[in-house]
């Protein structure tokens, strides 16, 4: 079976200070991934996606980048942290499938606070 | 353009009770509907999907969803609810899709009280 993971669980960062988030899919092969943020326990927004290794779009231009490394593994970084980086911050995968109905399957999360 | 609409921001049930959390849609197409639920500092879960066939859609932990064209809307239901159903749910809708990309569009969720 297909498992997702996220680490670190939570973080607390300065402002100004960079960031690494990272996202690994076992059990699958070629997934789609994707990075999402929560804030304030509501809606969810989409950062940026991936459907290959070093392949990413990204939906809002914004202070954070992604790369895809490996082919299930997924890392969302930043230079320099804002305070409006916080959020709690969704991995999902999916993978492709006939009739493009693929469900998206989220990891645990990260809680990123910038203080 | 895709959207899906949540407008009830809380849902209070008593356990027990039959319980609807409701969501409509705007697609162009047929549309693809998704629930998923949060419980507090948790990833989202998957309940299930509507694609084709059956209006009525069952899922996981005794929920279901009833699909109705006319009216475009994507009601989660269940029978009895329990305390522990207390959670946040969201439902989506598919975007649209290219080049092996599958968007899901998010409602703005709905909290779920159900007390005992």
């Amino acid at each position: 079976s297909q498992t997702i993971h996220q680490w670190p669980a939570t973080l607390v960062q300065p402002v100004g200070s960079p960031l690494s988030l990272e996202c690994t899919v076992e059990g699958t092969s070629n997934p789609n991934l994707y990075w999402y943020r929560q804030a304030a326990g509501r809606g969810l927004q989409l950062l940026f996606y991936s459907v290959g290794i070093g392949q990413i779009s990204s939906e809002v231009p914004q202070n954070l980048s992604a790369s895809r490394p490996q082919d299930r593994q997924f890392i969302l970084s930043s230079k320099k942290l804002l305070l409006s980086d916080s959020g709690f911050y969704l991995c999902a995968w999916s993978q492709l499938a006939s009739g493009y109905t693929d469900t998206q399957y989220f990891g645990p999360g990260t809680r990123l606070t910038v203080l | 353009a895709q959207s899906v609409a949540q407008p009830e921001d809380q849902v209070n049930v008593a356990e027990g009770n039959p319980l609807t959390v409701k969501c409509t849609y705007s697609v162009s197409g047929n549309p693809y509907l998704f629930w998923y639920v949060q419980y507090p500092n948790r990833g989202l879960q998957f309940l299930l999907k509507y694609i084709t066939g059956d209006n009525l859609v069952k899922g996981s932990y005794g929920f279901e969803a009833e699909f109705n064209k006319s009216q475009t809307s994507f009601h989660l239901k269940k029978p009895s609810a329990l305390v522990s159903d207390s959670a946040l749910y969201f439902c989506a809708v598919r975007g649209g899709f290219s080049g092996g990309y599958n968007k899901l569009i998010f409602g703005a969720g709905t909290r779920l009280a159900v007390h005992p």
